[in-house]
């Protein structure tokens, strides 16, 4: 059974950073692209980022280029989101996605439970 | 960037009625790379189909999922007290990958 775990979430400062975790098991982690996607309170979801299963190529929205990244440790088979630069509109739960393939063609049919990033003075 | 937009905002019905809910693309989304999800409060998206009409394992035939192009329909053929809950599609054919705004459907 796939299953995903996030971890990292909490209280920073605007100008802070966070590093989020995503710890997978069940499946050939390196074989499947992996994706960040948030949701802010009482709204919709957003994408943030995707990255193939080898950790080559990287998706970014427009909203966070330049201030997160995204990357992976297949031999830990855990995905990471490295935020920086962080606002009050970064504040959302953060939802780790299994995508069914090795790139973002394919969609994501498995979701970690989230963990939240609240940003606030 | 391809906008999806949702429609309607809300949907109200009651249990064993038909919902059909609109997804309609700015841009036309090749090769139906659309997924549609579905989320219950303090719950994770629940992939439900992909491809525009292929259902994820697991999810029952009354849903089901139509379309090419930039105009898909999400379709639940009788509802359950289970399905009432907010659908979400997606392209993930392009980056940025998009999501539309959400239709809630609601008990009447």
């Amino acid at each position: 059974e796939v299953q995903l775990l996030e971890s990292g979430g909490g209280l920073v400062q605007p100008g802070g950073s966070l590093r989020l975790s995503c710890a997978a098991s069940g499946f050939t982690f390196s074989a499947y692209a992996m994706s960040w996607v948030r949701q802010a309170p009482g709204k919709g979801l957003a994408w943030v980022s995707t990255l193939t299963g080898s950790g080559g190529t990287t998706y970014y929205a427009d909203s966070v280029k330049g201030r997160f990244t995204i990357s992976r440790d297949n031999s830990k088979n855990t995905l990471y989101l490295q935020m920086n630069s962080l606002g009050a509109e970064d504040t959302a739960v953060y939802f780790c996605a299994h995508n069914s393939g090795y790139d973002h063609y394919y969609a994501m049919d498995v979701w970690g439970q989230g963990t939240t990033v609240t940003v606030s003075s | 960037e391809n906008v999806l937009t949702q429609s309607p905002g809300t949907l109200s019905l009651s249990p064993g009625e038909r919902a059909t809910l609109s997804c309609r693309a700015s841009q036309s989304v090749s090769g139906s790379y659309l997924a549609w999800y579905q989320q219950k409060p303090g719950q994770a998206p629940r992939l439900l189909i992909y491809g525009a009409s292929s259902r994820a394992t697991g999810i029952p035939d009354r849903f089901s999922g139509s379309g090419s192009g930039t105009d898909f329909t999400l379709t639940i053929s009788r509802l359950e007290p289970e399905d009432f809950a907010v659908y979400y599609c997606q392209q993930y054919v392009s980056s940025p990958l998009t999501f539309g705004g959400g239709t809630k459907v609601e008990i009447k």
